[in-house]
């Protein structure tokens, strides 16, 4: 119940295109999903984050879209550049719970070719 | 700010050699992590401290020790290192537990044992 499954492990899209990356969950008391992004040779950092309360945040080109019902959550990056190329993680976690700590997913290497 | 810095960057360590990594934060942050990350295989959990003082593990503890005798800094050591041991290695903080105002992670130590 603990798990986070991404999905895929690893994407190539043409410059412009729409990245779909897939998370999904068991534990439905988590109410936090964030997306970290890991460029080479650094540590992840944080992208976007949303509550269960909407189904949808964007910021910039990044959009995050959360389906409650099917425990699913996706990071869609419209326009995509080359220098979005990274690995991204998806996470989860119950942000009431004082010893909850973030779950990450197995994470997403994507490539944005020119 | 300088943030969570991670010393030494690359290291390699033979065999049954002990050695002990550097994660120092400037945040304040009372949550400090440790995380192994390898091809695949996603960010996994080594240890956490949520204080001064206090320290617990996480999903794969084995082969390695902590301690937080300041907020600041958060030592990982490699006690007999072995060949399973080589990864890239993560130190990050956080404000609250599930991360809400997000992880700050390092820039990573890369081990390889051999």
């Amino acid at each position: 119940q603990q798990q986070v499954k991404q999905s895929p492990q690893s994407l190539i899209v043409q410059k412009g295109g729409i990245p779909i990356i897939n998370c999904a969950y068991e534990n439905t008391a988590f109410d936090y999903f964030p997306w970290y992004q890991q460029f080479p040779g650094k540590g992840p950092a944080l992208l976007i984050a949303i509550r269960p309360d909407v189904s949808e945040k964007k910021e910039g080109r990044f959009t995050i879209s959360f389906n409650k019902s099917a425990k699913q959550f996706s990071l869609h990056i419209m326009d995509s550049q080359p220098g979005d190329s990274a690995t991204y993680f998806c996470a989860a976690t119950w942000i009431g719970g004082a010893t909850n700590k973030l779950i990450f997913g197995t994470g997403t290497l994507l490539a944005v070719q020119p | 700010n300088a943030g969570v810095t991670q010393t030494p960057k690359f290291h390699i360590l033979k065999i049954g050699q002990s050695m002990t990594l550097q994660c120092t934060q400037d945040m304040n942050h009372n949550y400090m992590y440790w995380y192994r990350q390898d091809p695949g295989m996603g960010l996994k959990l080594i240890y956490y401290s949520v204080g001064a003082g206090i320290t617990d593990k996480g999903e794969v503890p084995n082969g390695y020790n902590v301690s937080r005798s300041t907020t600041e800094d958060f030592p990982l050591r490699l006690e007999l290192a072995a060949p399973s041991q080589t990864s890239v290695y993560f130190c990050a903080s956080s404000y609250s537990m599930a991360g809400a105002n997000g992880y700050t992670f390092g820039s990573g130590t890369r081990l390889t044992v051999v």
